[in-house]
């Protein structure tokens, strides 16, 4: 099954820095990917995903890019805030007879530091 | 609009209880999904509903494990005899429908605590 490796696992920066939160997958026929935010307490939230027929994509502050080649994809935030403070998941969803199941990565925790 | 939500948001129970956990997907989501997230882990996909049809449990983690969604709409996951290890949370997932769409957007998730 698919295999969703996620790197770093925490991630400190200041205010209006920008961070960057990896993923790696081993389907080579995945085609979809998305991103969730999850606050203290709560579900995870879809916060941008992105599809295997194209490589990059964004949203405001929030950018995604995939390289199906290297099998990775990564998520770019810009201008941090205090709120964007949270756990961050990847996901990739299954090939063939399992395209609904998302296989999440293990999750950053990142915190915005005023 | 109305989100997924899910009830009781919170659930402890003894070792040996039975727990009903339930979940209200977004009005006119085809699939529903439930996943389980342990402490500081990703979610891991338990099943997958397709209106009422259960058509993937393969990641319930035993048969104490039973879910069901009987109208195509609000499903049920049942615990038996709880264990310990069963303590986690329990998030549902819907989505308007598969192939043309995969977006799934949860719930609030339940804890449960099994003492």
């Amino acid at each position: 099954g698919e295999n969703v490796e996620q790197h770093p696992s925490t991630l400190s920066v200041q205010e209006g820095d920008s961070a960057v939160i990896k993923c790696t997958y081993s389907d080579s026929a995945s085609n979809y990917f998305p991103w969730y935010k999850q606050e203290l307490g709560k579900g995870p939230q879809l916060i941008i995903d992105i599809r295997s027929n194209v490589g990059e994509k964004k949203d405001q502050r929030i950018a995604v890019t995939l390289n199906k080649t290297a099998k990775h994809f990564s998520l770019h935030i810009t201008e941090t805030q205090p709120e964007d403070s949270a756990v961050y998941f990847c996901a990739a969803v299954g090939s063939g007879g399992s395209n609904y199941k998302l296989t999440f990565g293990k999750g950053t925790l990142l915190t915005v530091n005023p | 609009g109305a989100g997924v939500s899910q009830s009781p948001r919170y659930k402890v129970a003894k070792r040996g209880q039975d727990v009903a956990l339930r979940c209200d997907p977004i009005s006119g989501h085809v699939s529903l999904f439930w996943y389980q997230q342990a402490l500081g882990q990703g979610p891991e996909f338990l099943t997958y509903f397709q209106n009422e049809a259960q058509l993937d449990k393969s990641g319930l983690p035993s048969d104490r494990f039973f879910a069901e969604r009987p109208e195509g709409s609000v499903s049920t996951l049942k615990i038996q005899r709880t264990q310990q290890e069963d303590s986690a949370v329990y998030l549902c997932a819907s989505s308007l429908s598969i192939g043309s769409s995969y977006e799934q957007y949860f719930g609030p998730g339940t804890r449960l605590t099994v003492t």
